[in-house]
């Protein structure tokens, strides 16, 4: 069976530094990860899918075959990216995705 | 154009009533997905409607769980006999076929 994990709960940065948040999955086949952000008092939303390889908002993922992982990161977080981040994993295109518990992301001042 | 909507937002409802929670996909979006996030846990798949095939109800955790999706558009989840366990944020998501999932902004479950 396919899972997510994300180890932490809550990642508390301040402005300005790096920001890399971890993602791990199970699944013996080829998958396709992805990213889903949800601000506050917003809807959840794609942030970003590792076969499009672009950045969003300035932040990348690169997927790791051999190490099974996600990792979402940005060089310089802002007071903005604080939100709930859900990486997630598809195995046929967006059908039927499963989520990690998600990663709450702080950015203080 | 307008997004995906979900009514109610909220619903109180006590253990052993049935409730029924309604989404209204983007239009013209051939797939109906439905999930339920529990405190503490991530988004779990419950059920998946794509066009006119049979609907993939792999993730529904019980048989008090039924949806159904009438004329390829609004979707309504049916929990029967609710429990508390069943308190949850049930979210509904639609796509154009396989591509990108459009979240509703959920409906809160509280069994009291």
């Amino acid at each position: 069976a396919q899972r997510v994990t994300q180890p932490e709960k809550l990642l508390s940065v301040f402005k300005g530094a790096p920001v890399e948040l971890k993602c791990n999955y199970s699944y013996s086949g080829s998958p396709e990860l992805f990213w889903y952000v949800q601000y506050s008092r917003q809807r959840l939303q794609l942030l970003l899918r590792h076969i499009s390889r672009e950045s969003i908002k300035g932040f990348t993922a690169d997927l790791n075959k051999g190490e099974t992982s996600f990792h979402l990161k940005k060089p310089f977080a802002q007071e903005e990216d604080s939100a709930m981040y859900y990486c997630a994993l598809s195995t046929t295109g967006f059908q039927k995705l499963v989520f990690g518990t998600g990663t709450r992301l702080l950015v203080s001042p | 154009g307008a997004g995906v909507s979900q009514s109610p937002s909220n619903k109180v409802t006590e253990k052993g009533k049935d409730v029924e929670l309604r989404c209204d996909p983007i239009s013209g979006h051939t797939a109906l997905y439905w999930y339920r996030q529990s405190l503490g846990q991530g988004l779990e798949f419950l059920i998946y409607f794509q066009g006119n095939s049979a609907p993939d109800k792999s993730g529904l955790p019980s048989d008090r769980f039924s949806a159904e999706r009438t004329g390829g558009s609004v979707s309504t989840l049916t929990i029967q006999r609710t429990q508390q366990e069943d308190s949850a944020v049930y979210l509904c998501a639609s796509s154009e076929w396989s591509y990108e999932q459009y979240f509703g902004p959920g409906t809160r479950l509280t069994v009291t």
